[in-house]
């Protein structure tokens, strides 16, 4: 039970390039997310997945799109990339959806991608 | 505007000593509170979720407080240990448009030195 796994672990990308970012969860939850953590700074979340075919923007979507593949899956892929997008990327899932009143997310390691 | 401040932004402390760790925030409607530790290089890990109803609640040697009449919690930390070395991140939820939406603080970087 690997629980929420990323991939590539780093990556360096330079501006125009594209990259997608990979997460895969094997606890049969229900609902991803994807965040950017940047120095002193909260976690932001970019985009979420209820469900599996379901997706919805979050604080920071802008830049980013985002593939419920299936119920384990949920990709996050940067089409042009700045460098303001220069961040450490964490995949996280829950059980319950977002409409639900408690929900526990688990992360993944991160991802961390510079972008020069 | 919905807001988690953490203080302080970081402390040194000794093996073995304690410490408090403080949240405040501006979120409303507040739905509950978490506290979770992130290891350096590692995802956040939940340690204690905080409902609206509950005062405190202890999870090992890490006890949570919250206070919702003045929107504060506080992390204390009892006889600290080498692997308390970490980042400690408050985060509130609060009702939007039909999802509870987590809003993070910046966390309190911890050093713990033998």
């Amino acid at each position: 039970n690997a629980g929420v796994t990323q991939t590539p672990k780093f990556q360096v990308l330079k501006t125009g390039q594209s990259m997608t970012l990979q997460c895969a969860q094997d606890m049969n939850h229900n609902s991803m997310y994807w965040y950017r953590q940047d120095p002193g700074m909260g976690l932001r979340l970019i985009y979420y997945s209820a469900s599996e075919g379901t997706t919805d923007k979050g604080e920071v979507p802008n830049g980013y799109n985002v593939s419920r593949l299936n119920k384990r899956e949920f990709s996050l892929r940067l089409e042009s990339a700045a460098p303001s997008q220069t961040s450490v990327y964490f995949c996280a899932s829950s059980e319950a959806v977002p409409q639900a009143f408690s929900y526990e997310q688990y992360f993944g390691p991160g991802t961390r991608l510079t972008v020069t | 505007k919905n807001q988690v401040e953490q203080s302080p932004q970081s402390l040194i402390i000794l093996e073995g000593k304690n410490c408090t760790l403080q949240c405040n925030y501006t979120v409303s409607p507040f739905s509950n509170l978490r506290w979770y530790k992130q290891d350096t290089g590692r995802g956040p890990v939940s340690l204690t979720i905080m409902t609206f109803s509950e005062n405190t609640k202890s999870n090992g040697r890490y006890t949570a407080t919250l206070d919702a009449d003045t929107k504060q919690s506080s992390l204390h930390i009892t006889a600290s240990q080498l692997s308390d070395s970490a980042s400690y991140i408050c985060v509130v939820r609060h009702a939007s448009g039909g999802s509870y939406i987590p809003t993070f603080g910046r966390g309190t970087s911890l050093i713990v030195h033998p």
